[in-house]
């Protein structure tokens, strides 16, 4: 009963440092997406993945990577960390034709 | 491009008094439209979601949503407010179309705050 489950929950980094975010889903989605928060900006669309082996650009995707090597696991790639990318990340799943997303409880990522 | 506005930043309302947070989109053809809410510190929870029939939608926690065509508006309603509705709402639309895979653009939050 797990639904999307995202590592961490808190991360700082320094800037020109990597990391990966981690993001699981149980529920045998095709569908995942991974958004950032920032405040008064609502929700914006980095990468998102229709499927194992196929992901493609949001409306924000630079200084990110993805990869779907299963339809589990999506995990984002932070590369050379800038301020610009402080910002809390969710990662969601929704199964084809539903669009009713899961979302994880997200990842709050400072950079400094 | 789509878009969603939310015009209300911050709505203030008393313990069961009635809540309406707007929403209006642009968008050509027609769209699939959300609701969801977000209370602090967790993730963003689907209230409800329409995609064709009926123009008025229920949801969880006694909600309910109307579609208007001709105003763009997809505004959520709920008749008696709790106060742990307290939290952050997001509207937010979909291509209908296959080849939108779902990707959803959000507008930026209605912050709901109710007084005792």
């Amino acid at each position: 009963n797990a639904g999307v489950t995202q590592t961490p929950k808190f991360r700082i980094l320094k800037i020109g440092q990597s990391m990966t975010l981690q993001c699981t889903q149980d529920m045998n989605h095709n569908y995942m997406y991974w958004y950032r928060q920032d405040p008064g900006m609502g929700l914006k669309l980095i990468y998102y993945s229709v499927g194992a082996g196929i992901t493609d650009k949001g409306e924000v995707p630079n200084g990110y990577n993805v990869s779907r090597s299963t339809t589990e696991d999506f995990p984002l790639r932070l590369e050379l960390a800038a301020p610009s990318q402080t910002s809390v990340y969710f990662c969601a799943s929704s199964s084809q034709g539903d669009y009713g997303y899961t979302f994880g409880s997200g990842t709050r990522l400072t950079v400094v | 491009a789509q878009s969603v506005t939310q015009p209300d930043i911050h709505i203030t309302v008393s313990e069961g008094a009635s809540l309406e947070l707007r929403c209006n989109y642009s968008y050509g053809a027609t769209p699939y439209l959300f609701w969801y809410v977000q209370s602090p510190g967790q993730g963003l929870q689907l209230l409800l979601k329409y995609f064709s029939g009926d123009t008025l939608v229920q949801g969880i926690k006694g909600f309910e949503a109307e579609f208007k065509r001709s105003q763009s508006s997809f505004n959520l309603r709920k008749p008696s407010v709790h106060w742990s509705d307290a939290a952050e709402y997001f509207c937010a639309v979909s291509n209908a179309g296959g080849t939108s895979y779902g990707k959803l653009t959000f507008g930026q939050g209605t912050i709901l705050t109710v007084h005792p």
